[in-house]
């Protein structure tokens, strides 16, 4: 059964602090992806990697990077959290090809204070 | 910017109603269209997608409806049930080969009353 697990469900820090969200899949998915979910705003792409050590901005990547050191591990990592970060961020995985589907996580839900 | 619409934000619907979503895009290079449902407490997951090439695909009481031309997309959902409840999110993707990343719209939190 396909499964894509987080760290944490939920997640409280401080401004300022660095944080590190952990994705692990156990599929060998090729593509990896790190999105934040907000009201309104649907899902946004902050980053993603389509292989080991490689890495691509999405569409909201501005105080955020990521490591994929391992084929099955992404991290996101919040160099220096703002309160503007509190969402819900939502790691998923894909074969790679295209009209692949995509498979989530539980989603980590991060409040900022 | 969003380059996928989606409209209504949130949708009540009665037991046995049908539900309908709709969904606009802009860029013509977008070349398959899956729709995600997501429980609360769930990630996203598949639900049913289309490529252009054809104007309808039905699932079960789920039925994406295509107009190229217009570039919009639709969901019906027919006899909605209760356990229908869930926030639908509408996507699209190019055809690269590589990365397959999608672009989702802004979702739409589907109530289904009893």
């Amino acid at each position: 059964d396909v499964k894509v697990t987080q760290s944490s469900r939920y997640l409280v820090k401080r401004t300022g602090e660095k944080v590190f969200l952990e994705c692990v899949q156990d599929m060998d998915h090729e593509n990896m992806f790190w999105y934040r979910q907000d009201p309104g705003l649907g899902l946004r792409l902050i980053y993603f990697s389509y292989d080991v050590k490689m890495k691509e901005k999405g569409d909201i990547p501005e105080g955020y990077s990521v490591s994929r050191e391992k084929k099955e591990r992404f991290s996101l990592i919040l160099e220096s959290a703002s309160t503007n970060q509190t969402s819900m961020y939502l790691c998923a995985s894909s074969l790679d090809g295209s009209r692949k589907t995509q498979y989530f996580g539980p989603g980590t839900r991060l409040l900022v204070l | 910017q969003q380059q996928v619409k989606q409209s209504p934000q949130s949708l009540i619907v009665q037991k046995g109603g049908i539900s309908i979503i709709n969904c606009a895009y802009e860029n013509t290079a977008f070349d398959y269209f899956p729709w995600y449902q997501q429980f609360p407490g769930k990630g996203p997951a598949l639900l049913i997608a289309i490529r252009p090439d054809v104007s309808e695909k039905k699932e079960g009481r789920f039925t994406i409806s295509f107009n190229k031309s217009a570039k919009q997309f639709s969901l019906h959902i027919m006899d909605s049930q209760p356990g229908d409840s869930a926030t639908y999110f509408c996507a699209a993707s190019t055809g690269e080969t590589s990365g397959s990343r999608l672009t989702f719209g802004e979702g739409t939190q589907l109530t289904v009353n009893p």
